[in-house]
């Protein structure tokens, strides 16, 4: 059973639809990563939080450290949203990473 | 300006020969690391260096050896190539902070290797 996670491993949304990423861990941590893949393979990272909620346009991103819990939610979904969503937690200076969540979002 | 850049993007090559893949970071960051990413688009920690000192060393075959010259470069150099090592490899760099904490990472573009 891998460290970290991710739920669910594929999901197709209408563009306009609210979007909801999940990513449980089984260590403790000392924070939590967002990243994005696109299909052209670069990665770029959305967030870092150890605690609460951040957000970024239309991104948001949840912990709950007691459940070891994190999500990312993406509001009014839009097609050039379809990427590979991967979330990776951080304990010292390694990371373990989930599966990732293949997102597409047809128009 | 790119912050993390890595080169080659493709690499072609046959097994049993020695390649080696580049990465500079121009943030100043102090940490850098190498993951590998499967045809599973797994990824996987390798290596991790912080301020020019080794510091996480996955099972990796030693075949792999991280080189970092000075702060801004973290090389890989692959002895004796075999099939299984065809993979995307990232770099990525990070700013470490009291002691326990770290900025959000930055990657380069990736170099997707082919080992025929």
């Amino acid at each position: 059973k891998n460290e970290v996670e991710q739920s669910p491993q594929n999901l197709t949304a209408q563009e306009g639809e609210f979007i909801t990423i999940n990513c449980s861990y089984s260590v403790g941590i000392s924070a939590l990563h967002w990243l994005q893949q696109h299909p052209g393979g670069g990665i770029v990272s959305l967030f870092m939080l150890s605690s609460g909620k951040k957000k970024h346009g239309r991104l948001i991103a949840t912990i709950n450290i007691q459940e070891k819990h994190s999500s990312l939610h993406i509001t009014a979904s839009h097609p050039r949203d379809s990427a590979v969503y991967i979330c990776a937690a951080r304990r010292g200076s390694r990371l373990t990473f989930g599966e990732g969540t293949q997102l597409t979002v047809n128009p | 300006d790119t912050a993390v850049s890595q080169t080659p993007k493709y690499l072609v090559t046959q097994m049993g020969n020695d390649k080696s893949i580049k990465c500079e970071q121009n943030l100043g960051h102090d940490t850098m690391y190498w993951y590998k990413q499967d045809s599973k688009k797994f990824l996987k920690i390798m290596f991790s260096y912080n301020n020019k000192e080794l510091i996480i060393n996955e099972t990796v075959p030693n075949r792999f050896s991280p080189k970092s010259p000075d702060k801004a470069h973290l090389n890989l150099h692959i002895n004796s190539l075999e099939l299984g090592d065809s993979a995307v490899y990232f770099c990525a760099s990070s700013r470490e902070y009291e002691q326990r904490n770290h900025s959000p990472l930055h990657f380069g573009n990736g170099t997707r290797l082919t080992v025929t």
